[in-house]
């Protein structure tokens, strides 16, 4: 079945420590979402990515990295410059460039230990 | 600009009773509008979208939510609630040539109560 494939689902951080949170689709979608879930709060957007080899920023990119070699794969960095990583991370897809994220992952727990 | 205010982070309904799920929105320009469901520990599932045509749009799971530009408001509602429907929910909202820019509401937790 097509998807979206988060992994690991639980992480744990050190301070201090860079993490990369894994996101994989086989939906052949042109675009992919990183976003930032914290308790009563809406989603966030971190980065986003309209193509191979290109992305934006989003609202709250600071201390994260992405990168999109590969259409169907999308990791996030979440870098020690991050202050508060501890949330609830989602990856999603949309087949066009221009379409809304439809497509999510079941998501990655980070927490900072 | 643009954002969504969704009223009431939490809502308990009996089941087999209306559902009620209150959005409003705020956009410089003509808003396109969503509704999303996220099951406990898993991504969010588009249940139903506005994007300029038909005012009442139908969506997945028997909910429908009408847009009312008169009250900028796009409550979701479902005529009988079945326990399968218990979940948070997410109101949305983007613009024409914006969608990756899609702004979220804080999230409605919807108990039924059998």
């Amino acid at each position: 079945d097509g998807g979206i494939t988060q992994s690991p689902k639980y992480l744990f951080r050190k301070e201090g420590q860079n993490v990369t949170l894994s996101c994989e689709q086989n939906l052949n979608h042109d675009a992919m979402y990183w976003y930032r879930q914290d308790p009563g709060q809406g989603l966030r957007l971190i980065y986003y990515s309209q193509i191979v080899n290109d992305f934006q920023k989003g609202d709250i990119a600071e201390g994260y990295s992405v990168s999109r070699e590969k259409k169907e794969s999308f990791p996030l960095t979440v870098t020690s410059a991050q202050k508060n990583p501890t949330a609830f991370y989602l990856c999603a897809s949309s087949a066009a460039r221009d379409s809304i994220p439809a497509t999510f992952g079941s998501g990655t727990r980070l927490t900072v230990v | 600009a643009q954002s969504v205010t969704q009223l009431g982070s939490h809502v308990s309904v009996s089941e087999g009773a209306l559902v009620l799920l209150r959005c409003n929105y705020s956009s410089s320009v003509p808003p396109y509008l969503f509704w999303y469901v996220q099951y406990p520990n898993q991504g969010l599932q588009l249940l139903l979208k506005y994007t300029s045509a038909a005012t009442l749009v139908k969506g997945i799971n028997g909910f429908e939510a009408e847009f009312k530009k008169s009250e900028t408001s796009f409550h979701l509602t479902k005529p009988s609630a079945h326990m399968s429907d218990a979940a948070e929910y997410f109101c949305a909202v983007t613009q024409y040539g914006g969608y990756q820019k899609v702004t979220f509401g804080t999230g409605t937790k919807l108990q039924v109560i059998p």
